[in-house]
């Protein structure tokens, strides 16, 4: 089974429009990550949240931690062709656990 | 040069072939590591390394053995690989010592086919 579900697998817009993407998962972190990997290149970490509830902006992107620290989310308003990408998230359960990753949301935003 | 940088960026190979793959970084850091990322499957932690020492192996197959002579630089040793190992291999590297400290920073990835 895997640890960090993400939804939807493939989302496909236009310019403009709002979205959400989300991070799920039956365990607690004590911490979790979002990423963005473009086509070609690694990923590159866009924001950590440590507190449940805690919410955290980036221009146009918004994260969401959930209260229990289970789930998350990342709020797009007006996507712009430059959001394209594989957004990951990525969660540490406890101590010295790893680090793991979900299997990501590839979007695509047309313009 | 900065970040994370990983050579070659593409790599083909027969199954009986030996190569390397390279990865550097000029960020001052502590830990590096290898992760595979297949289609359709999470990031796969493969190896990780805090000051040069191997402190995680993922239950990867002999196959890939990874090599780290110092904190800049990382190595993975391919050796009679078989067409399911075809994937995008990551490196990364970060500042803390613990597997999850912080941020991973990532390099470019190599493209690795093997026929």
């Amino acid at each position: 089974t895997q640890l960090l579900e993400q939804s939807p697998q493939f989302l496909s817009i236009q310019e403009g429009e709002n979205l959400t993407v989300y991070c799920n998962s039956s365990s607690v972190f004590s911490s979790l990550q979002w990423y963005r990997q473009e086509p070609g290149e690694g990923p590159v970490l866009l924001v950590t949240v440590v507190t449940g509830g805690e919410v955290k902006k980036l221009k146009r992107l918004t994260f969401q931690f959930g209260d229990a620290r289970k789930d998350s989310s990342l709020h797009i308003t007006a996507a712009q062709p430059g959001d394209t990408g594989l957004y990951l998230c990525a969660g540490v359960e406890s101590g010295n656990t790893p680090l793991v990753f979900g299997k990501g949301t590839r979007l695509s935003v047309i313009a | 040069e900065t970040g994370v940088t990983q050579t070659p960026r593409h790599l083909v190979m027969g199954m009986t072939n030996k190569k390397s793959l390279k990865c550097e970084q000029h960020l001052g850091h502590n830990a590096m590591y290898w992760y595979k990322q297949s289609a359709k499957k999470p990031l796969e932690l493969m190896f990780v390394y805090n000051f040069k020492e191997q402190t995680e192996n993922n239950s990867v197959p002999s196959r890939f053995s990874p090599e780290c002579p110092n904190s800049s630089h990382l190595f993975l040793h391919l050796h009679t690989l078989q067409p399911e190992d075809s994937a995008l291999y990551l490196c990364a590297s970060s500042l803390g010592a613990s597997l999850n400290t912080g941020e991973l920073f990532f390099g470019e990835g190599s493209r690795l086919t093997v026929l």
